[in-house]
């Protein structure tokens, strides 16, 4: 079946120091999407990618879809305190039936800020 | 605006005690779904649904089972807590057009079984 690997599984970076998590997925994928959980909360949507090589920012927060729509990832320049938690990513292929419901999520990357 | 909303937020079981966890959602979405989470393991699919009367197994199904009579409601249903099955269970709902839109998940069960 489909499989999302994400690395690294922690990252711990002093404050003002950036941060990249990385999404490889073993088949095509049709989107991607990436969600934040903050610790003892639930994962929260912060963006979705589409189409190959698509490059969205948010703020401090950039995100890139792989040319072949197999990777991603999610880059945060000079990090602050509010961006501790753990940073999902969630892919789906567009396998045919009646599987058309499953995201598959990576397993996450800790995300750890030292003031 | 409530969203979605699970109960209970805690609950420990015996082994082999059986039990539902609550999932509502007031946002008029097709789709719901059920997750766990454990420890270097991400979110696992259990079940989902794409609309009243219709569920289809995730990733991880055996232990658990559901059902969608209204399109408000989701429960999971555990028949028979084993040890194993100690987790954060997150119940999520998006609407139509699943893979396009953004899940919006509750505030999650923690649940743990003796």
């Amino acid at each position: 079946g489909q499989q999302v690997m994400q690395i690294p599984q922690y990252q711990h970076v002093q404050e003002g120091e950036d941060f990249t998590t990385y999404c490889n997925s073993s088949t095509t994928l049709s989107n991607i999407q990436w969600y934040k959980q903050r610790p003892g909360g639930h994962p929260v949507f912060l963006i979705q990618l589409v189409k190959s090589g698509e490059v969205k920012k948010q703020k401090r927060l950039t995100f890139q879809f792989g040319e072949a729509k197999k990777n991603s990832s999610l880059h945060i320049t000079a990090t602050q305190t509010t961006d501790v938690g753990t940073y999902f990513c969630a892919g789906r292929t567009n396998a045919g039936g009646t599987s058309y419901g499953k995201l598959t999520f990576g397993q996450g990357t800790i995300l750890t800020v030292h003031p | 605006n409530a969203g979605v909303t699970q109960t209970p937020k805690f609950q420990v079981l015996k082994t082999g005690q059986s039990m539902t966890l609550q999932c509502a959602q007031d946002m008029n979405h097709e789709y719901m779904s059920w997750y766990r989470q454990d420890p270097g393991m991400g979110l696992r699919l259990i079940h989902y649904s794409v609309g009243a009367g219709i569920t289809d197994q995730g990733e991880v199904p055996n232990g658990y089972n559901v059902s969608r009579s209204t399109t408000e409601d989701f429960p999971l249903r555990l028949l028979s807590a084993a040890p194993s099955q100690t987790s954060v269970y997150f119940c999520a709902s998006s609407a139509r057009g699943y893979s396009n839109q953004p899940q919006h998940f509750g505030d999650g069960t923690r649940l743990s079984i003796l």
